[in-house]
């Protein structure tokens, strides 16, 4: 599985949008890009994926750059429960293709 | 159950004590992937099943880590003679097989070996 670069940490502010990058030049064609968080004391979380379009949900919107070698995760309007450590995940949707985690991006969101 | 449910959450155990911890998967998922993280530390992965069986264990980190699950649910992580490096929160996570955005969390076993 492609490997992927994420900044360590980074604050954002309540309110406004936390604009989350990921590198991952290596992609292939048939990787998927994922992203999960992990709130303190909790589980990872799944919150969004996508293959070569953007992607909304109720939670976030994923921008996957045209040549695929970069994304970013959008939470559109950070509140304090918000602050987590963000995974930013490349793998090929398959039958027992395990998930690799990274380091992620610690995101601490300030009143 | 409607989430990944593990048991126990809490567990402290001397070095040298066996310990066995419980993995309750959402019904219906077929797989089941054992995770453990260290503190302040990453996700590293341990062993996946599908269904009964365990086609990858390429992540037990020594022969005192073994896992089984029967029915094609409940799951169990066996370790033994435990170490002080054993320490960790071991979680559990289950999907469909093939949906890796069904991948459900449970909440970890945080296991202190003392």
């Amino acid at each position: 599985d492609a490997k992927t670069t994420q900044p360590t940490s980074m604050d954002c502010a309540e309110g406004r949008a936390a604009n989350l990058p990921c590198n991952h030049s290596t992609i292939s064609g048939n990787e998927y890009v994922y992203w999960y968080r992990q709130i303190h004391s909790q589980g990872p979380q799944y919150i969004i994926h996508g293959l070569k379009n953007n992607e909304t949900n109720e939670m976030a919107s994923l921008i996957i750059t045209e040549d695929r070698k970069s994304s970013t995760l959008i939470l559109p309007h950070a509140t304090l429960r918000d602050t987590a450590v963000y995974y930013c995940i490349v793998r090929v949707e398959a039958a027992g293709n395990k998930l690799t985690f990274g380091g992620g991006t610690r995101v601490l969101v300030k009143p | 159950g409607a989430g990944v449910s593990q048991s126990p959450s809490n567990k402290v155990t001397e070095k040298g004590k066996d310990v066995e911890l419980r993995c309750d998967p959402i019904s219906g998922h077929t797989a089941l992937y054992w995770y453990r993280q260290s503190l302040g530390q990453g996700l590293e992965f341990l062993i996946y099943f599908q269904g009964n069986s365990a086609p990858d264990k390429s992540g037990l980190p020594s022969d005192r880590f073994s896992a089984e699950r029967t029915g094609g649910s409940v799951s169990t992580l066996t370790i033994q003679r435990t170490q002080q490096e054993d320490s960790a929160v071991y979680l559990c996570a289950s999907s469909k097989e093939g949906q890796l955005y069904g991948y459900t969390f449970g909440s970890g076993t945080r296991l202190t070996v003392v």
